[in-house]
């Protein structure tokens, strides 16, 4: 079965950095793209970053773009992000996502990053 | 960048109402749109892949329809376990963009 474990996410404060890390297992993780989705309480789904199976391409949300880095470990099947330059509006809950446009869609459970002061 | 415009962004239906919500995308995406279903305190869960094709498990009462610029998620006979927001996402390009979502109630 496919699992993805999120952890790394906490309390920071306004202009700190944080590394969120994704577990997967399962799949074979070298092969495909993952991505990073998030959610502000109360509010709706937004898209932040994805990154290519062999890791050589990288995309971000505009609104993270500069800031936010993302990166994975194949060996290791963890997928990272690394945060820096938090604000207040980047206090959401963080999703790593496995999605494939026709077969694949699984999703974390979730890690709550609190951005506050 | 696309947008996606979603709406409405909340209705009430009674229990067997047919339910529509739309997206928008503001230039053509082919068919290379997802719709989600989210309940509170839950990840996001895949109805719809390619704009039409439901997903293995999900009832047949949900159907998606469209293509290009204007897409439709079909709810024939709601019931109240469809209580939930829905999302559409674009993956046609990036940045992928979710639609703002559609919280459906039951009346």
């Amino acid at each position: 079965d496919v699992q993805l474990l999120e952890s790394g996410g906490g309390l920071i404060q306004p202009g700190g950095s944080l590394r969120l890390s994704c577990a997967a297992s399962g799949f074979t993780f070298r092969s495909y793209e993952m991505t990073w989705v998030r959610q502000a309480p109360g509010k709706g789904l937004e898209w932040v970053s994805s990154i290519s199976g062999s890791g050589g391409a990288t995309y971000y949300a505009d609104s993270v773009k500069g800031r936010f880095i993302i990166s994975r470990d194949n060996p290791n099947n963890t997928l990272y992000l690394h945060m820096s330059s938090l604000r207040a509006e980047d206090t959401a809950i963080y999703y790593c996502a496995f999605i494939t446009p026709f077969y694949f869609d699984f999703w974390g459970q979730g890690a709550l990053v609190t951005v506050s002061s | 960048d696309i947008q996606m415009t979603q709406f409405p962004s909340s209705l009430s239906a009674s229990v067997g109402d047919r339910v529509t919500i739309t997206c928008r995308a503001s230039q053509g995406i082919r068919i290379d749109l997802l719709w989600y279903q989210q309940k509170p305190g839950k990840a996001p869960k895949r109805l719809i892949h390619a704009a039409t094709s439901l997903e293995s498990g999900v009832p047949s009462r949900f159907s998606g329809s469209g293509s290009g610029t204007e897409f439709t998620l079909t709810i024939s006979s709601l019931q109240p376990e469809d209580s939930a927001t829905y999302y559409c996402l674009q993956h046609s390009s990036y940045p992928q963009t979710f639609g703002q979502g559609t919280k459906v109630e039951i009346k």
